[in-house]
Order: C-alpha cells, then structure tokens, then sequence
C-alpha cells in the first residue's frame, strides 16, 4: 500500500513571495503520477500540476512547479508571486493503476 | 457533459434513512472514483471504477455502503441505515484510463455532496 504525508498542516506567506509545501509519499510502484490539487473554501477540487514518475523533468506551470525527487520518494511544490487567490487547502496525490491516496493537506494562506 | 456533475449538492436526512448520491463523469472517462470528506480534513478514498467494474473497493467503511455504474458512465453511491458519522462530503472524480499521456490519470472532480445526517 502505498502512503501520502504532508508534514505542514498550515503554511501563510506574504503576497508576492515564495513559499513551498512539502510531500513524502511511500510505495513499491514503479510507474506513478503525482498531483498537487488546490481546494478553495469553495469545496471545488482544481488540479495544480502534474508529475509523471518516469520523467526526470520538474514540471511547471507558471507560477507552480515541483522538485521531484524519486530516489527520495519526495514531491514538494514551489509556488512564485504568491497570490491572495492562492489561499485554499493543498493536497499532494499520488495515482497508480486505479490505486490513489491524499495526503492529509496543507492549509496555505496568503497574506496582504 | 463538459464537467463532473454530482446531485444533490445538499442532503439533509434522518438517522437510519437510506441515501443515494450520483456522479455523472466527463463523458469518455472511464475511471471513476469517490471520496469522503470531513470538514478540515483529507479525503478518504471509497471505490474505484473501471468501466463498470470495481476492482477496488477496499475503501468503503461497511457494508451499509455500495456503489454501482452501469453503462460505463453514471454511478451511484447508496448509503443504508445512515449514521451520524456518515456525515460529510461526498466526492466524485473521474479520468481516463490510466496509461500513458496527456490526460492519463488526471483526475477531474465533481463539486461534491454534502450530507448531514441528524
């Protein structure tokens, strides 16, 4: 089975600078997707950003991009020019074959 | 549809009632998954669909819970003899299937049914 931690239950950081959440997950899969979602008080899942575990890249996009590191099983996420639309819950997942597992969440909140 | 759809939004019931939640998926999307939610918390997976079969469905908490799809598309998820704790959010995602590309394995997810049981 495999395990999703996220070891911050809460984060804040000024608008406009840089703040990363970190994720640790365990597993015995080789081929694996890792996610960062976004959760807005709105309830409203939106996906962030997108790894796939057989490509050495980090992925980006804009503003968010990963420090991927399988050796390491580690998947934290950088997020640059913090915005206040940026404050919501963040969930790191991991996806294999159908298996999936939420970590347990970082509530991020971004402050004037 | 252009998006995951879930009714109702809202449900409010008695303790011991039967309830019944519906996803709707992306149409095309063969997997589909559902998830609980408490307030505050992470999200607790349920079953996993593929098509409409379940080959995972070692999340969901007891027998009073089941969940069907039929024709690779709408599911339901049918909670008898609810309890208080069964109170919480209810998610439903979907994605294709889970090889490689683009699209693989992103999941998309539903706004989600809250249920109150009093």
């Amino acid at each position: 089975a495999q395990t999703v931690t996220q070891s911050q239950p809460e984060m804040s950081v000024q608008e406009a600078e840089t703040v990363t959440l970190s994720c640790t997950y365990d597993t015995s899969e080789n081929n694996y997707y890792l996610f960062w979602y976004k959760q807005p008080p709105s309830r409203q899942m939106i996906l962030v950003i997108r790894q796939e575990a057989y490509k050495q890249q980090n992925a980006t996009e804009n503003r968010f991009s990963v420090n991927f590191q399988k050796a390491a099983k580690s998947f934290s996420l950088k997020i640059s020019d913090s915005q206040l639309g940026d404050t919501a819950m963040y969930f790191c997942a991991f996806i294999s074959a159908g298996k999936s597992t939420f970590g347990d969440g970082t509530t991020l909140t971004v402050k004037p | 549809g252009a998006g995951v759809s879930q009714s109702p939004s809202n449900k409010v019931t008695e303790k011991g009632k039967d309830v019944e939640l519906r996803c709707d998926p992306i149409s095309g999307h063969t997997a589909l998954y559902w998830y609980r939610q408490s307030l505050g918390q992470g999200l607790e997976f349920l079953i996993y669909f593929q098509g409409n079969s379940a080959p995972d469905k070692s999340g969901l908490p007891s027998d009073r819970f089941s969940a069907e799809r039929t024709g690779g598309s709408v599911s339901t998820l049918t909670i008898q003899r609810t309890q208080q704790e069964d109170s919480a959010v209810y998610l439903c995602a979907s994605s294709l299937a889970s090889t490689r590309g683009s699209g693989a394995n992103v999941l998309t997810f539903g706004a989600g049914s809250r249920l109150t049981v009093l």
